[in-house]
């Protein structure tokens, strides 16, 4: 079964560049879309945005001037970017598999599995 | 402030039910599918409930989710003190072009 991992920097200094990544085991991650979504300490779950195995991405409006994600040719890794971070940017950042697609006139959208979750914080 | 509507709390004995409602407009759960995670204290959210009522292999049948026009809702059954976590429910919406979830409910079994 798929499972996943992050990995990255868990300081990150104001202004800079968060940059983290998701590895994928037990499977690839071809004919899927793959996400990260973030959690500030103590709220609620944020969506970031997601990747298709073929590279296209969609991302939330709000951080859309500030993200980029990435997938890895291997096939095994996906990344996320995020410019100028602030302390706002202070989370737990969570890769997932999303499950998205349109059919009758909805859309179907879900996230399984997760990995454990990193947190990244930001200060000087 | 989140895009769905979740009560803060709720609170039920053992053995009890207990429903957690979401809420919000026709951009999201009115038109498109909802689903429900549960996040453990310390650890990651995982899926409980998708497409509205769909439950994962491994999903007891004493989780359960239905929706209504603009509302959904996840009920659990025969409440254990390992069902102690906060749920929260997502989905798509339309008008934004993201994915939404809830604020979280505190689940506490008395």
């Amino acid at each position: 079964q798929v499972q996943l991992q992050e990995s990255g920097p868990g300081l990150v200094k104001p202004s800079e560049t968060l940059s983290l990544t998701c590895t994928v085991s037990g499977g690839s991650t071809s004919y899927a879309y793959w996400s990260w979504i973030r959690q500030p300490p103590g709220k609620g779950l944020e969506w970031i945005g997601y990747i298709y195995h073929s590279g296209s991405t969609a991302y939330n409006p709000s951080l859309e001037s500030r993200v980029g994600i990435s997938i890895d040719t291997s096939k095994t890794h996906f990344s996320l970017r995020l410019s100028s971070v602030t302390a706002a940017d202070t989370a737990v950042y969570y890769c997932a598999r999303q499950m998205y697609s349109y059919d009758s006139g909805a859309y179907s959208n879900w996230f399984d599995p997760w990995g454990q979750g990193t947190l990244v914080t930001v200060s000087s | 402030q989140s895009v769905l509507t979740q009560p803060p709390s709720v609170s039920a004995a053992p053995g009890q039910k207990v429903t957690i409602s979401c809420s919000a407009s026709s951009s999201n759960i009115g038109n498109n599918y909802v689903s429900w995670y549960q996040q453990l204290s310390g650890t990651a959210p995982k899926l409980l409930i998708y497409d509205n009522n769909k439950r994962p292999s491994g999903i007891p049948d004493r989780f359960s989710g239905s929706k209504s026009g603009t509302s959904a809702t996840l009920g659990i059954t025969g409440l254990q003190t390992g069902d102690e976590a906060v749920y929260y429910c997502g989905t798509w919406d339309t008008s934004r072009l993201n994915a939404v979830f809830g604020g979280g409910t505190k689940l506490t079994v008395l």
